[in-house]
């Protein structure tokens, strides 16, 4: 079945880096966006990146432009975030979801497969 | 960047009740780049709406949305148990991806 499955998140003192990835599998993970969307504790969703199918174009939020890197392995069917200099209000779960493609349109329609995400805490 | 506001906060409604959701957003969003979903506790969100009014894949038709230019709306007709969880509204624009932040339905 269409899956994704995040790891990779823990603890981590404020100003270091962590990577989390994204294994997906059930369908084909060359052919569709990525994102990253996280959630603090207790609060909303924000999304944080986004990569196209073949890695050629990639956008952040504002947030976190400069300090986190998106980035795919297709021969791996992996999705990754670098982040940098982490800060306290980078503490959430972080899910990878699927850009969901319709009748040959992408990147506009939202996410339509998630994780069930992974959690990154960033403390001293 | 286009600000998405939902309101109310938090709606109680009983079972077989008609939820109505509301999205305003702070400019003119394309009608094609308005999504929702529904997140329940400890759970990953699920897309209902894309396209403003599209349902996505397996969405019982009791979920349907409307809207255009700066309003957006979320209906369910007829509340089920199952229905009871946040949800929010999500645009495209600009390269960039927002989300709302969120309304509670809640049992009454």
């Amino acid at each position: 079945q269409v899956q994704l499955v995040e790891s990779g998140g823990g603890v981590v003192q404020p100003g270091r880096s962590l990577r989390i990835s994204c294994a997906a599998s059930g369908f084909t993970f060359r052919s569709y966006g990525m994102h990253w969307v996280r959630q603090a504790p207790g609060k909303g969703l924000e999304w944080v990146a986004v990569i196209w199918y073949d890695g050629s174009n990639k956008y952040y939020a504002d947030s976190v432009k400069g300090r986190f890197t998106i980035s795919r392995d297709n021969s791996k069917n992996t999705l990754y975030l670098q982040m940098n200099s982490l800060r306290a209000e980078d503490t959430a779960v972080f899910y990878c979801a699927r850009d969901y493609c319709t009748n040959g349109v992408c990147y506009v329609n939202g996410m339509d497969v998630w994780g069930q995400g992974t959690t990154v805490t960033v403390s001293s | 960047e286009i600000v998405l506001t939902q309101s109310p906060g938090t709606l109680s409604l009983s079972p077989g009740e008609r939820a109505t959701l509301s999205c305003r957003a702070s400019q003119s969003v394309s009608s094609s780049y308005l999504a929702w979903y529904q997140q329940k506790p400890g759970q990953a969100p699920r897309l209902l709406i894309y396209g403003a009014s599209s349902r996505a894949t397996g969405i019982p038709d009791r979920f349907s949305g409307s809207g255009s230019g700066t309003d957006f709306t979320l209906t369910i007709s007829r509340l089920e148990p199952e229905d009871f969880a946040v949800y929010y509204c999500q645009q495209y624009g600009g390269s960039r991806y927002t989300f709302g932040q969120g309304t509670k339905l809640e049992i009454k």
